[in-house]
């Protein structure tokens, strides 16, 4: 079964600063990864996503990610986050067969400091 | 383009009552989905469909039930509303060919009280 871990569940950054968002996914195939963002009482934004290929990907709002299979991880990065980054991002996983579902991790909470 | 397209967006219900959220999508999806959201938690997977006629559970179907008869509905039913139900609910779609396109409605934020 597939399953995705995100590490830490709360992250402060200073406005400016550059920002990492750990991702850790089991799947026993190549996965397909995403991630999402999430403001407050909003439904969800595809930030990027990760089929094949180039293993970084470049997705909206200056974000980018970095699928390393060894690790089994898919990290996303933002050289330098503005306070309207502060939101919930998810990371997800799913697979192009049977339900064709995502699962997802149970999110990271980004605080964005002046 | 609408979307998926979900209603009501706010819902309150008793202990014991029923109620059907509604989700349409305008895109001729074959795949459809229904998740919650828990606070600070990830999403869930309640049922999906893979077409007309075609439902299964996912992994929190308990209290739920869902059908399909076109391709363009897909509403969720709660039978018994139970505290434990209160949850952010979002509906989704994707093609079941070529890429990978998700396209989530907004949600219905219920509340069981």
């Amino acid at each position: 079964a597939q399953s995705v871990t995100q590490p830490d569940i709360h992250i402060t950054v200073s406005e400016g600063a550059s920002l990492e968002l750990r991702c850790n996914y089991s799947y026993g195939a190549t996965p397909y990864l995403f991630w999402y963002v999430q403001s407050p009482g909003q439904g969800l934004q595809l930030l990027l996503k990760y089929f094949s290929g180039d293993t970084l990907v470049q997705g909206i709002k200056g974000f980018e990610a970095e699928f390393k299979r060894s690790q089994s991880s898919f990290n996303l990065r933002k050289p330098s986050v503005h306070w309207s980054d502060a939101a919930e991002y998810f990371c997800a996983v799913g697979a192009n067969t049977g339900r064709r579902a995502l699962t997802f991790g149970s999110g990271t909470r980004l605080q964005v400091q002046p | 383009n609408a979307g998926v397209t979900q209603t009501p967006k706010f819902r309150i219900l008793k202990i014991g009552q029923s109620m059907t959220l509604q989700c349409t999508q305008d895109m001729n999806h074959n795949y459809m989905y229904w998740y919650r959201q828990d606070p600070g938690m990830g999403l869930k997977l309640i049922y999906y469909s893979v077409g007309a006629g075609i439902t299964d559970k996912g992994e929190v179907p308990n209290g739920y039930n869902v059908s399909r008869s076109t391709t363009e509905d897909f509403p969720l039913r709660l039978e018994l509303a139970a505290p434990s139900q209160t949850s952010v609910y979002f509906c989704a779609s994707r093609t079941g060919t070529g890429g990978y396109g998700y396209t989530f409605g907004s949600g219905t934020r219920l509340t069981v009280v």
